[in-house]
């Protein structure tokens, strides 16, 4: 069982903008600005998209953000793009160099 | 460029060791900013952190598998190692080794290797 409470699914159309939220606890998410975000396509690695919560690593489109609110991470992508369909995970630094993770969500460009 | 490859059996017993090693090229394991680290993929489910590895040693588990995981550093060889022990069917999955900057999300990853468990 996760830590970190995902939306199992979310979808959009090209263009549109949809947000995943990441929810954790006070011991995790809401006691570090230590959120990250991952995107996974079929069989392939996972890749860092979001760091610190609203980090992007160089190479990642400005149409990724982050932000967090409380014990709830979110990762944004606007003008979506047919590429950006596949999973994606949520972690969050939970002190004591540990990370606890999130279930994962799948992104369905319409 | 950083690159990290894992290494080890496809195939292990059940009620056996599991052993898998990440090799870093590209830049030295040696790094007090970085440390090391292991996560999981069974099959068709998602991520798991199993632990991390700063290359003085210190070792840092997931909770749940932290009395079966054990991980080592070998500067010499610029390599970091993984073993599970009483692995079952459960143990079967995709590791990944990454490399995570002072412990808090991972930046880069080896292209995984698939561990499954079976008589």
């Amino acid at each position: 069982q996760s830590a970190l409470t995902q939306p199992r699914s979310v979808s959009g159309s090209p263009g549109q903008s949809v947000t995943i939220s990441c929810t954790g606890t006070s011991s995790d998410v809401g006691g570090y600005d230590y959120v990250s975000w991952y995107q996974q396509h079929p069989d392939k690695a996972p890749k860092l998209m979001m760091s610190d919560v609203s980090k992007r690593p160089s190479g990642v489109p400005d149409r990724f953000s982050g932000s967090k609110s409380g014990d709830t991470a979110s990762l944004t992508i606007s003008g979506l793009q047919a590429e950006d369909e596949a999973d994606y995970y949520c972690y969050s630094y939970a002190g004591s160099y540990t990370l606890v993770f999130g279930g994962g969500t799948k992104l369905t460009v319409l | 460029q950083l690159q990290l490859q894992e290494s080890g059996p496809g195939l292990v017993k059940p009620s056996e060791t599991l052993s898998l090693t990440c090799t870093v090229s590209g830049g030295s394991i040696s790094s007090t900013t970085y440390s090391w680290g292991w996560i999981r993929q069974p099959p068709g489910k998602g991520l798991e952190w199993i632990g991390s590895i700063f290359y003085s040693g210190s070792t840092y588990y997931s909770p749940p598998l932290k009395s079966r995981v054990t991980m080592s550093v070998d500067t010499s060889k610029n390599q970091f190692s993984l073993k599970v022990s009483s692995v079952t069917a459960a143990d079967t999955a995709v590791y990944y080794c990454a490399k995570i900057p002072s412990g808090r999300f991972m930046d880069v990853w080896g292209k995984g290797t698939t561990v499954t468990v079976s008589s």
